[in-house]
């Protein structure tokens, strides 16, 4: 099983600011990797797809980079619906997809 | 505009079995190369992928609910179905359902909103 960690855990952040966030899979998952945004009581919505692509009707401040085991997701201006929690997901080891632990990036 | 609800009992004994569906619509269950999928998250915690069904009929499962596990499809009702055994109070969670896409392990780029279920006598 290929295992994700997230870094940070908690990243505090003001509206405005650019948000870094980390994604490491313990083995190569090429550039199959997926950002996924969560806020409280809603299920996760799709943001990035093979580490780099926006999914549909998701803003231009939200990109990925990466690939082999190191991942990066930026908001690059953070909105005020921009406080969540982050998961990354692999979707490399057949047919077992896997999710990080999350990052959540919450008001300074 | 693809949907998913999911639907089933909310509260579920020790040693039961937990079962629950989901209804898509916007689109049909049996088109396209997509895996219907159960994830679920236990309360305050991170994300575990359960299993999928292809639209192919194949099932795929997670190794370590694989014993306890079967998920179904009916395309005559565009819906497919969990059902998870033995259930333990570690099986508590949010169950969502989801579609998912690619040419191989898929990533998911439509849910269900989730639903509750708790296991407890």
């Amino acid at each position: 099983e290929i295992v994700l960690t997230q870094s940070p855990a908690t990243l505090s952040l003001s509206p405005g600011e650019r948000a870094t966030l980390s994604c490491r899979a313990s083995q190569s998952v090429s550039s199959y990797l997926a950002w996924y945004q969560q806020k409280p009581g809603q299920a996760p919505r799709l943001l990035i797809y093979d580490a780099s692509n926006r999914a549909t009707g998701i803003p231009a401040r939200f990109s990925g980079s990466g690939s082999g085991t190191d991942f990066t997701l930026t908001i690059s201006s953070l909105e005020p619906e921009d406080f969540a929690v982050y998961y990354c997901q692999q979707r490399s080891n057949w047919p077992l997809p896997t999710f990080g632990p999350g990052t959540k990036v919450d008001i300074k | 505009q693809v949907q998913l609800q999911e639907s089933g009992p909310g509260l579920v004994k020790p040693s039961q079995t937990l079962s629950l569906t989901c209804t898509v619509s916007g689109g049909s269950i049996s088109s396209g190369d997509y895996y219907w999928s159960w994830i679920r998250q236990p309360p305050g915690k991170g994300l575990e992928w359960i299993g999928y069904i292809y639209y192919s009929g194949s099932t795929y499962y997670n190794p370590s609910l694989k014993s306890r596990v079967t998920i179904s499809v009916d395309t005559s009702k565009n819906q497919f179905s969990l059902k998870l055994s033995s259930v333990t109070a570690a099986d508590t969670a949010v169950y969502y359902c989801a579609r998912g896409v690619s040419d191989y392990v898929p990533h998911f780029d439509y849910w269900g909103q989730g639903t509750l279920v708790t296991v407890s006598s």
